[in-house]
């Protein structure tokens, strides 16, 4: 099993529409999770922490089911600029002083007018 | 904030040919440093770690090589580039032990011929 597992998509998805995004991991010892938005060859960019109460911001909600192992992220009305691949991000491992994230490969989400 | 700076951002070199892209670092101070690999349509795989000045973590035994002769300087090289080594190559920062989040540079996309 891997380590974080995402559904890669694509997702496509008209404007407007609500579409959800899990992920799962498979290290019940893992200490923070991320989603990351990565726009075609740019680099990753936080998009949002991931808590075990959930967190919002604007249209985006996260969520974190540690009984589960799974994280998922909401992206409500969505826009054409929301097209773009998700990453879901792991800390799980501890190593040196360092923590040492581990990436999904990523979902992809096609917004179309 | 802290910046990344990476250089150069986009080369193509010969198979063969040695290999050497930069990391630097501003606004922060003992930050640790993540060298990553996207090659096209893949996950993120991470090369190399450091905590500190001349501490590197290696993640996956291949033809390449990181040093951390300065504080904010991170560099990866290689002797003999390889076809496989294609692929973008990104920066991270961690601020510090204390903190979790990763942020990135803006990549270098490299094209072994």
């Amino acid at each position: 099993r891997k380590e974080v597992e995402q559904d890669p998509g694509p997702f496509n998805v008209p404007e407007g529409a609500t579409v959800a995004f899990n992920c799962t991991y498979s290290n019940s010892a893992s200490q923070s999770f991320f989603w990351y938005r990565q726009d075609c060859r740019k680099e990753p960019k936080l998009l949002m922490s991931v808590y075990s109460s959930g967190n919002e911001d604007g249209r985006f909600t996260a969520q974190l089911n540690r009984a589960s192992q799974y994280i998922s992220l909401l992206i409500r009305d969505s826009k054409l600029s929301d097209s773009a691949t998700y990453l879901c991000v792991v800390n799980g491992r501890v190593s040196g002083g360092s923590y040492i994230p581990t990436f999904g490969r990523g979902t992809s989400l096609i917004v179309h007018p | 904030s802290q910046t990344i700076h990476q250089w150069p951002a986009t080369l193509v070199q010969p198979v063969g040919s040695p290999l050497s892209l930069e990391c630097t670092v501003e606004g922060t101070s003992n930050p640790n440093l993540y060298w990553y690999r996207q090659a096209a349509g893949r996950g993120l795989q991470l090369l190399f770690y450091s905590v500190g000045i001349g501490q590197i973590s290696s993640e996956v035994p291949q033809n390449l090589s990181a040093s951390r002769p300065q504080d904010r300087q991170f560099i990866l090289s290689s002797k003999k580039l390889l076809l496989s080594d294609s692929g973008f190559y990104l920066c991270a920062l961690i601020l510090g032990p204390y903190t979790d989040t990763q942020y990135f540079g803006p990549g270098t996309r490299l094209t072994v011929l």
